[in-house]
């Protein structure tokens, strides 16, 4: 039962235009969101997170928007750079306690057109 | 900072053979998780220790896999007996809980395949 989907494995966009990156997940106890990114043969880096508390976060070119209702987030990046092609993790973590582990969705393979 | 360390980056064995794997956590961590990634199911978390203890291990497919974290700086995820569908990318994570963004710290990874 995957509690964290990324229902598109690939989405092609070209150089300039917006990449929009979809996640949804089940467990109404996640409270923390972050989209990692990740290059061929190196691990995933963090990218950007957010908080259930917000319904938004920017950072540079990244936007993370989350609408707990829907159970939905979604990663923008405006605009697409060919060095933004890689696989894209989306991934929660639920509140309380000591628990740091994460939930990973099954990724998205982003690939921007010059 | 060296970042999280992982060896080896790849490894072949043939079924049945003992594979270990190896990990360095980020000098001041307390926290280190091991992954396991597939085509079928992306990443999925093997298990993850707080200050060196086992703190859930319920990702870990099968009595054939187990792992130790002797100190704060190693850590072994071992394989006994291998079998081909083991075949994936392992990673080593780790965060420092006090920090003021917890974000994990992944390693290279190490591709294994087992033939």
């Amino acid at each position: 039962d995957q509690q964290v989907k990324q229902n598109s494995p690939s989405l092609s966009v070209q150089e300039g235009r917006i990449s929009i990156l979809n996640c949804d997940y089940t467990n109404s106890m996640f409270d923390y969101f972050l989209w990692y990114k990740k290059y061929p043969a190196e691990g995933p880096t963090f990218l950007i997170s957010i908080s259930s508390i917000k319904d938004k976060n920017e950072d540079g070119r990244f936007t993370v928007f989350l609408n707990k209702s829907a159970k939905h987030l979604s990663l923008h990046i405006v605009p697409s750079q060919p060095g933004d092609s890689a696989v894209y993790f989306c991934a929660a973590r639920r509140n309380g306690g000591s628990a740091r582990q994460l939930t990973f969705g099954s990724g998205t393979q982003l690939t921007v057109l010059p | 900072d060296a970042g999280v360390i992982q060896s080896p980056r790849h490894e072949v064995t043939e079924m049945g053979q003992e594979v270990t794997l190896r990990c360095k956590p980020i000098s001041g961590h307390d926290y280190l998780f091991w992954y396991r990634q597939t085509m079928m199911r992306g990443l999925e978390l093997l298990i993850y220790f707080n200050n060196n203890v086992p703190i859930d291990d319920s990702g870990m497919p099968e009595d054939r896999f187990s792992a130790k974290m002797p100190n704060a700086s190693f850590s072994t995820l071992k394989i006994q007996p291998s079998e081909p569908r083991d075949s994936a990318v392992y990673f080593c994570a780790s965060i420092n809980s006090g920090g003021s963004r917890e974000t994990q710290y992944f390693g290279p990874g190490t591709r294994l395949l087992v033939l």
